[in-house]
């Protein structure tokens, strides 16, 4: 069975500063892993995924992750954060093959950027 | 144009009512979901479909069922509303194949009194 973990239920930054949210997975496979934010009162929206290639991956508003195949992780991170970047991340995972296609998400990370 | 869109937003509801979510995209998908989010915030899948197979998350009341009456439109409907039915419920699609993301709706918000 596929998992994700994202270990902190909150991460408090300062703005400007540099910011990484964690996410472990587990996948019979290789994983199609992806990261998602919501603001409040709306919905999930897309900001990045690693399918295959360069493990460094670059998403929307600046965001990008670093696939870690021997340490099983997926960390977000931005060298800068804003206030506007305060909201829910998500991080899910999907096997390659075999296994459920449907996308199996973390419980969820609260981000806070303080002024 | 919106991609994925639901009706209601808001849905506030009695205990042992029957009551309905749309939902529509237009972005040519063939799967489309159903999720959960609690007052955690937490995300839980309850139904997928494509063309070839309902895929049920087992611990779903039947109370629960989804209809879909063409490839753009997956509906949820709710039988015998109960308080612990009140979350937030987003429809979702994405094409079959795995390596693309999902597309989420604005969400509704039900409260059952």
């Amino acid at each position: 069975a596929q998992s994700v973990a994202q270990p902190e239920d909150q991460v408090n930054v300062a703005e400007g500063n540099p910011l990484t949210v964690k996410c472990t997975y587990s996948v019979s496979g290789n994983p199609y892993l992806f990261w998602y934010v919501q603001y409040p009162n709306r919905g999930l929206q897309f900001l990045l995924k690693y399918i295959t290639g360069d493990n460094l991956v670059k998403g929307s508003y600046g965001f990008e992750a670093e696939f870690n195949k021997s340490q099983t992780s997926f960390h977000l991170k931005k060298p800068s954060a804003l206030v506007s970047d305060s909201a829910l991340y998500f991080c899910a995972v999907r096997p390659t093959s075999g296994g459920s296609y449907i996308p199996t998400f973390g419980r969820g990370t609260s981000l806070i950027v303080h002024p | 144009d919106t991609a994925v869109s639901q009706t209601p937003k808001y849905l506030v509801t009695q205990m042992g009512n029957d009551k309905s979510i749309k939902c529509e995209q237009n972005l040519g998908h063939d799967t489309m979901y159903w999720y959960k989010q609690d007052s955690k915030k937490f995300l839980k899948i309850m139904f997928s479909y494509n063309n070839k197979e309902l895929i049920i998350n087992e611990t779903v009341p039947n109370r629960f069922s989804p209809k879909s009456p063409d490839k753009a439109h997956l509906n949820l409907h709710i039988n015998s509303l109960e308080l612990g039915d009140s979350a937030v419920y987003f429809c979702a699609s994405s094409p079959l194949r795995r390596g693309y993301e999902q597309y989420f709706g604005p969400g509704t918000r039900l409260t059952v009194t």
